[in-house]
């Protein structure tokens, strides 16, 4: 099956500026996941969604950060205006819902914020 | 509410010994436990996961770990580490509906020549 697409690989942005991240999940899996990952630091869970409704978004900063997820497939991820301490790697994961099911990762964008 | 506790930042190891990352949770649910692995500039992923069937987990790359509910432990150990197993190790707790997935803060593992 073919795993989970994020784009871009790399952006780099100054601050005030805003970005937009893309993630296309694995086909048939219903939850998908926006994670930040901060250099040396374990992912940090911002949004999840179960098909197009979200689960849990306590973690996102909503005054600055956004996420959908149109028709239940793809999603967006978007920062505005970004801040310095946004610079991260944003990953994208998908998973089938149930008992024990394993999260897939996309290979993440890298953001640098100047 | 669930959490987990990676005792160990960075583990160093000779190629050819044993490996053990060890890895603690708490969960008010029966949860479900995963070990993931990320390379330098690459995505995670799945090394094995638990979910009550046999407590001793099997993975991939020789990998394997044992949920001990006594001591609310993961641990992963592999009988003898390659080069190629440094990387960075992330203990996953997840609720059985995968409503709720926490990530440990990351072991990372060194291996020397």
């Amino acid at each position: 099956e073919a795993g989970v697409a994020q784009s871009p690989r790399y952006k780099i942005i100054e601050k005030r500026q805003s970005v937009a991240f893309w993630c296309n999940p694995i086909s048939g899996h219903a939850t998908l996941y926006w994670y930040q990952q901060i250099l040396g630091q374990g992912p940090k869970l911002l949004i999840q969604f179960q098909n197009n409704g979200v689960v849990d978004d306590s973690q996102l900063p909503k005054d600055r950060f956004s996420a959908e997820r149109l028709k239940g497939v793809d999603s967006t991820l978007k920062i505005q205006p970004a801040k310095l301490e946004d610079s991260a790697v944003y990953l994208c994961a998908s998973s089938r819902t149930g008992s024990g099911s394993p999260l897939h990762f996309g290979n993440g964008t890298r953001l640098t914020v100047t | 509410a669930q959490s987990v506790t990676q005792l160990d930042s960075h583990v160093s190891v000779s190629e050819g010994t044993p490996v053990l990352l060890r890895c603690n949770y708490s969960s008010s649910y029966s949860p479900s436990l995963f070990w993931y692995v990320q390379h330098p500039n690459k995505g995670l992923q799945l090394l094995l996961k638990y979910t009550s069937a046999a407590t001793l987990v099997k993975g991939i790359n020789g990998f394997e770990a044992e949920f001990k509910k006594s001591e609310t432990s993961f641990h992963l150990t592999k009988p003898s580490a390659h080069m190629s197993d440094a990387a960075e190790y992330f203990c996953v707790v997840s609720d059985r509906e995968g409503f709720k997935t926490i990530f440990g803060a990351g072991t990372r593992l060194f291996v020397k020549a």
